[in-house]
């Protein structure tokens, strides 16, 4: 099956410093891919959806400049968190859309820990 | 706008018991409707997804869903469930493209004793 995998799987991190985490579809090819942010015990929410080689839609309520988002290639997605404060604090997935459109894969996840 | 309610946060069963994960939603349009289960150091994996067509589905792990327009709902369920089922699930609606800008319900922690 089609496999996203996520890296780092966690980071810590000082406040202010930015953070990447890169997500990547492994045995496919992905022209969308998808973050989302899940708190502890909570749902996942959309924050962004990425296509490859334009720029990434946002959710509203979500700054674009803080969640710096690149999909560069039709395997890789980043998602830097720019100037990391402890509300940043959270678990990230990435998802990726395969060609026919009606699945997504999921990655396993990064914890961010900004101290 | 859509949302999609999952009405239980958590729930216990047997292990062999019978399960029913409830999942409400609410969307203008045709919705796609998905059910992802979510294990700790995983991805989510999907379980089952309707489009259209027979309204009952199949998928995998000997899940299934039944999508009921007039009820706006898409209940999971499994005749006998397995202590490896344990685990928080996921309902999905999509919005836009079939596969599209997922709104996930809140989630139910399944808990199987023994």
């Amino acid at each position: 099956g089609a496999v996203v995998s996520q890296h780092p799987s966690w980071v810590i991190c000082k406040s202010g410093t930015s953070v990447k985490i890169e997500c990547r579809s492994l045995d496919f090819q992905a022209t969308t891919m998808f973050w989302y942010r899940q708190f502890p015990k909570q749902s996942l929410m959309l924050m962004a959806t990425s296509n490859e080689g334009s720029k990434a839609t946002y959710e509203q309520g979500v700054e674009k400049d803080k969640f710096l988002i690149n999909h560069a290639s039709l395997t890789l997605s980043t998602l830097t968190v720019t100037s990391a404060h402890p509300e940043d604090s959270s678990f990230y997935i990435c998802s990726a859309q395969d060609r026919d459109q009606e699945t997504q894969y999921f990655g396993p996840g990064t914890r961010l820990l900004v101290l | 706008a859509q949302s999609v309610t999952q009405p239980d946060i958590h729930i216990t069963v047997s292990e062999g018991a019978s399960l029913e994960l409830r999942c409400n939603y609410s969307y203008g349009a045709t919705p796609y409707l998905f059910w992802y289960v979510q294990s700790p150091g995983q991805g989510l994996q999907l379980l089952l997804k309707y489009f259209s067509g027979d309204t009952l589905v199949q998928g995998i792990k000997g899940f299934e869903a039944e999508f009921k327009r007039s009820q706006s709902s898409f209940n999971l369920r499994k005749p006998s469930v397995h202590w490896s089922d344990a685990a928080e699930y996921f309902c999905a609606v999509a919005r836009g493209n079939a596969g599209n800008m997922l709104t996930f319900g809140g989630g139910t922690r399944l808990m199987v004793k023994p």
